[in-house]
């Protein structure tokens, strides 16, 4: 069974520009959930879709907003980057959700903002 | 609110026994995870608890206290390999979902 697979790899972007990341699930896996992970602040959980809808959502500005395909893919988007938003981007995707099923995990994208 | 708290690094000698622990602070908990992350790569399950007690899974095994709100990971006879960041995940349930909070991961440096 292939695993997450995650879209660009690496990315290099200015500020001010706008990005869409990209994460097809394992097959079968209905829940994909997006994380910002940056050195010594852990994962940070952006938000979570389950058949095309955005089930849960973490404390992140509106310029992050993402959207999820009728088969599981999901994208997300990044306007107006700021340096700070230079992270890695991971996907996991998981059965059902959160509730007690393992998260697989892609490989990321690691956005470079300069 | 909602935290997790875990030590930001440990150093352990190869062959030895490490405890990461982990104490958490949740409205609605309904089950502790740990992750492994190896540099540059992407988390990979370890293991699942939802009940007190221990999981044993070879040489790793994870404890859960949900009355002291207190979980570690217990790895033993320590490889080079198991250099890597290991990340424990509450599960918290709220009125109408659930949410993984993430700690921010204890880093695991091996020595020969």
């Amino acid at each position: 069974k292939a695993g997450v697979t995650q879209t660009p790899r690496y990315l290099i972007k200015t500020r001010g520009q706008q990005v869409t990341l990209s994460c097809s699930p394992i097959s079968g896996h209905r829940s994909v959930s997006w994380y910002q992970q940056t050195p010594g602040q852990g994962l940070q959980f952006l938000f979570e879709y389950f058949s095309e809808t955005q089930r849960n959502k973490g404390n992140f500005p509106g310029r992050f907003s993402g959207r999820q395909f009728s088969n599981s893919r999901s994208e997300m988007n990044v306007s107006t980057l700021e340096l700070g938003d230079s992270a890695l981007y991971l996907c996991a995707s998981s059965l059902t959700g959160t509730g007690s099923n393992e998260q697989y995990f892609g490989p990321g994208t690691r956005l470079t903002v300069t | 609110g909602q935290n997790i708290d875990q030590p930001t690094e440990m150093t352990a000698t190869e062959g030895a026994i490490v405890q990461i622990n982990c104490t958490y602070q949740t409205s609605g908990f309904n089950g502790l995870f740990w992750y492994q992350q190896h540099a540059g790569e992407a988390p990979t399950f370890l293991s699942y608890n939802v009940l007190d007690g221990l999981e044993e899974k070879g040489r790793f095994s994870s404890f859960l206290s949900r009355s002291k709100g207190y979980s570690y990971l217990l790895l033993k006879e320590l490889q080079m390999k198991d250099s890597a960041s290991y990340l424990c995940a509450v599960i918290n349930r709220g009125d109408s979902n659930y949410q993984l909070i993430w700690g921010a991961g204890t880093k695991l440096i091996i020595k020969p």
